[in-house]
């Protein structure tokens, strides 16, 4: 997770927005992608933004991809109480390998 | 779809005992990995499979070996368990569109103790 970095944690209040930063190596990452760890589970893919877009939106779920800076972030909007967990921001393996490669994760704190 | 399956969830080994993770895929995936995750450090590769009858050393193999036994199964072995070894393992496999975007599944983790 050398190559990808992100804070470890961040602490919202529920209602508020939440914005997960990542900072990753390969600019030839086609796509970068975020991944959500629950509780006492493996990851699970959450979104991705292909590499020429800047924005891609989902529901409450916002990506924002500079790629100047190669800076990737996830903000999510309303955020609940189950929106805790570990989020990873993830990409392309070192040389363009399809191996994903995982930053060393952001623990989101929702409290009330 | 079961997806990715881990055993043990749990387990306790006393320094210098051997044991042997296994982890199956129904998806039909050619690529798998072996990663552990501890606290601080994310999520580090230790082996990974490209496909059947291939693997290779990921950034942290020392004290490993891995069996990619068919295209589904692919466990992951300590021949000689060390208190360092305690963290969690997951096991993964992963496919790749056309377009080049890569979905990792993970399993549920295996919680290891090396007391």
């Amino acid at each position: 997770g050398e190559d990808v970095e992100q804070s470890l944690f961040l602490s919202v209040r529920e209602g508020d927005s939440s914005v997960i930063n990542c900072t990753y190596t390969d600019s030839s990452s086609t796509y970068l992608y975020w991944y959500k760890q629950e509780p006492g589970a493996g990851l699970q893919l959450l979104t991705y933004i292909f590499s020429n877009m800047d924005m891609k939106q989902d529901q409450r779920l916002t990506v924002l991809l500079n790629k100047k800076d190669k800076h990737l972030s996830l903000r999510i909007a309303d955020t609940q109480t189950g929106d805790s967990a570990i989020y990873f921001c993830a990409e392309r393996g070192p040389g363009g390998s399809y191996i994903p490669t995982f930053g060393r994760g952001t623990s989101l704190i929702v409290h009330p | 779809n079961a997806g990715v399956t881990q055993t043990p969830k749990f387990q306790v080994l006393k320094t210098g005992q051997s044991m042997t993770l296994q982890c199956a895929q129904d998806m039909n995936h050619n690529s798998m990995y072996w990663y552990r995750q501890d606290p601080g450090m994310g999520l580090r590769l230790i082996y990974y499979s490209a496909s059947e009858g291939t693997t290779d050393k990921g950034e942290v193999p020392n004290g490993y070996n891995v069996s990619r036994l068919n295209k589904r199964e692919f466990s992951l072995r300590l021949e000689s368990a060390a208190p360092s070894q305690t963290s969690v393992y997951f096991c993964a496999s992963s496919t790749t569109s056309n377009e080049g975007r890569t979905e990792a599944f993970f399993g549920q983790g295996t919680r290891l103790t090396v007391v």
